[in-house]
């Protein structure tokens, strides 16, 4: 099993509606990661969570650190969403920074 | 913040070459990572690039074929030594500002196929 879960792994989404992708970790984590990778390769960091929530634009980010569960949202979604989502935990032990990755989740938003 | 330029974006080469691959942050940092993304697969860390000393490799990966070098605090290079097709993989760049957690930079990729 691996350490940081992912789900759904493909979503489809009409431009307009609320995205929902989730991640389960079973590690100890000192952070949590959400990252958008763009077709070309590139990684943006969206969100850093160590608890509760965060919000950025159209994008917001929870975390429950007992049930070690995060999802990430999207509201009014639109085209320009299009990517995939990889969550990343950042573990207790081996050293900061050092970050376990998520499978990704690649949504495609169409018009 | 840190912004990261990574070279060359992309390149095609042949089985039993080289290819070095550099980040270039504009801030000294603590952390630098390297990690590669096999086609359809998550990223996986490679090594911890350590400035003055050799990095730090993860399970399953050598420093003879991917030597690592970070002779200064903004600027790394990782090697990909002696490729086969099994090497064709987006490697990737990452930094971090401080030895605690925080914000994770990347770098745009290096998108290598090996023919």
């Amino acid at each position: 099993k691996n350490e940081v879960e992912q789900s759904p792994q493909n979503l489809t989404a009409q431009e307009g509606e609320f995205i929902t992708i989730n991640c389960s970790y079973s590690v100890g984590i000192s952070a949590l990661h959400w990252l958008q990778q763009h077709p070309g390769g590139g990684i943006v960091s969206l969100f850093m969570l160590s608890s509760g929530k965060k919000k950025h634009g159209r994008l917001i980010a929870t975390i429950n650190i007992q049930e070690k569960h995060s999802s990430l949202h999207i509201t009014a979604s639109h085209p320009r969403d299009s990517a995939v989502y990889i969550c990343a935990v950042e573990g207790r032990t081996g050293g900061y920074n050092k970050l376990i990755f998520g499978a990704g989740t690649r949504l495609a938003v169409h018009p | 913040s840190a912004v990261i330029s990574q070279k060359p974006s992309r390149d095609i080469c042949q089985r039993g070459t080289s290819l070095t691959i550099q980040c270039q942050v504009d801030s000294q940092v603590t952390m630098m990572f390297w990690y590669r993304q096999q086609p359809g697969q998550s990223l996986t860390l490679i090594a911890t690039a350590n400035q003055g000393s050799e990095a730090t490799y993860e399970s399953g990966f050598v420093i003879d074929k991917f030597p690592i070098s970070r002779p200064n605090l903004t600027f790394s290079t990782l090697t990909v030594s002696n490729m086969s097709p099994e090497d064709s993989s987006i490697y990737l760049c990452s930094v971090g500002l401080s030895d605690r957690p925080t914000e994770a930079f990347f770098g745009q990729g290096t998108r290598l196929t090996v023919v």
